[in-house]
């Protein structure tokens, strides 16, 4: 079974709304880390905000928040006041802990409209 | 921040030669370092794992001999693609963790193999 899932290839917004890239996971680990990474055109990965399992509330960095839904397995990220320079790919990702590997989702490309 | 520089950006090599790619953690060490490929429009595939002085762990399906993993140090994982075939034309990308178990992956940019 895939341990992250991302079922929207494509995702359009208009600029200043907000958007909700869907990320569900598999694991029967009760420790995890779950991860956003945005790859613009350019190819390289950053780093964009972690949920971890334990933790009691949902991640935010700036415009970047993380709907973590514990029972549902979700966890998908909420950018807010969308801007051009969100157009990206954007990859769910896991990591089980205690471990080293990351498990990567198939990715969302979002594109921002004027 | 931690940082990972990947050198070169870009190679174009002649079907036959081998190409090496390094990935250095510039403002910390790196313990383990991961080697990812990536075909367009798709997600990252984990070629290994590579942990400082021993080798490298591979994922099943990736040829140990032809995608050559080195982690000599803690800031330096080179991957040099031996005999290097059209097939072989990807996005290869690093990423590195300061500790076993570290949240954050950090990655380099990327390099982008042609093979003529």
């Amino acid at each position: 079974a895939q341990k992250i899932t991302q079922t929207q290839p494509g995702m359009f917004v208009q600029e200043k709304e907000a958007v909700t890239l869907d990320c569900t996971y598999d694991t029967s680990d009760p420790s995890y880390g779950l991860f956003w990474y945005k790859q613009p055109s350019s190819g390289e990965m950053i780093f964009l905000i972690y949920q971890g399992s334990y933790d009691q509330q949902n991640a935010t960095e700036g415009r970047y928040s993380l709907n973590f839904q514990k029972a549902r397995k979700s966890a998908n990220l909420v950018i807010s006041a969308s801007q051009l320079g969100d157009s990206a790919m954007y990859f769910c990702a896991m990591r089980e802990e205690p471990g080293n590997q990351f498990y990567f989702g198939t990715g969302t490309s979002l594109t921002v409209i004027p | 921040g931690a940082v990972v520089s990947q050198h070169p950006s870009w190679v174009i090599c002649k079907s036959g030669t081998s190409v090496k790619i390094e990935c250095r953690s510039l403002d910390f060490q790196a313990t383990t370092m991961f080697w990812y490929r990536q075909f367009p429009k798709q997600s990252l595939m984990l070629m290994a794992t590579s942990n400082e002085g021993s080798k490298a762990t591979y994922e099943q399906g990736v040829e140990k001999d032809k995608f050559l993993i080195n982690h000599a140090s803690l800031t330096l994982s080179t991957l040099t693609v031996t005999s290097a075939h059209p097939e072989d034309s990807s996005f290869y990308i690093c990423s590195a963790t300061i500790a076993y178990g570290a949240n954050v992956l950090t990655f380099g940019a990327g390099s982008r193999l042609t093979v003529l």
